[in-house]
């Protein structure tokens, strides 16, 4: 069982917005920034939001993110098929010296 | 190019042991923070290590004790040996670059900006 909560599913057609949303606690959401990967099997995943909203350059500006409190989400805005992947959420834990994860939540195109 | 390439995973029976390697090229191993994360069949990603660039190691406690983060700045590679491995250890392994940040009040952020494709390693039951 992930650290963090995320939803294991998420859907949506063409040109919709979606949300994806991770819950953790004080001890990692709620002390630390949240990244967001996507991930499809066989590949490298991929950096799509670091410090909860920040986007690394050649990530489009469909991707956001947001952090309030223990919880966060990331939206995907004109939804296209190509992001059809998984998705997950990660935050350091101090205690740790290292980050949790969440289960990841696997988002369909229609 | 910034890249990383793992290798070394395989089959190997419980109680075995293995090393991966993650090569790495455009950038030092040494003069960066790497990590370690694991995918084991049908399930998320899992933080297994890191390494700071000045040499301090941690580690998941599924792993600590039985696991070994270490590198090679003349090859320019980071590894994992694996030690006492377990069922459980099934996965694909991946190692990641981390992006250390400092805020003006001192905070650090740390992400993982660059990611290899994995290598596989199953211990059979």
């Amino acid at each position: 069982q992930s650290v963090l909560t995320q939803p294991p599913s998420a859907s949506g057609t063409p040109g919709q917005r979606v949300t994806i949303s991770c819950s953790g606690s004080s001890s990692n959401i709620g002390s630390n920034t949240v990244d967001w990967y996507q991930h499809l099997p066989g590949t490298a995943p991929k950096l799509l939001i670091y410090r909860s909203n920040q986007r690394p350059s050649g990530v489009p500006d469909r991707f956001s993110g947001s952090k309030s409190g223990t919880s966060a989400s990331l939206a995907i805005s004109g939804l296209q098929s190509e992001d059809e992947a998984d998705y997950y959420c990660a935050a350091w834990d101090d205690s740790l010296n290292g980050w949790v994860f969440g289960g990841g939540t696997k988002l369909t195109v229609l | 190019e910034v890249q990383l390439v793992e290798s070394g995973g395989g089959l190997i029976q419980p109680g075995g042991s293995l090393r991966l390697s993650c090569a790495a090229s455009g950038f030092t191993v040494s003069g960066n923070y790497m990590s370690w994360v694991r995918q084991a069949p049908g399930k998320g990603l899992e933080w297994v290590s890191i390494i700071y660039s000045g040499g301090s190691t941690y580690y998941a406690d599924s792993v600590k004790g039985r696991f070994t983060i270490s590198r090679d700045n003349s090859k320019n590679t980071l590894y994992l040996q694996m030690n006492s491995l377990r069922v459980e250890d099934t996965a694909v392994y991946y190692c990641a670059r981390v992006v250390k940040e400092v805020d003006i009040e001192n905070y650090n952020y740390y992400y993982m900006d660059v990611w290899g494709k994995g290598t596989t390693v199953t211990v059979p039951s």
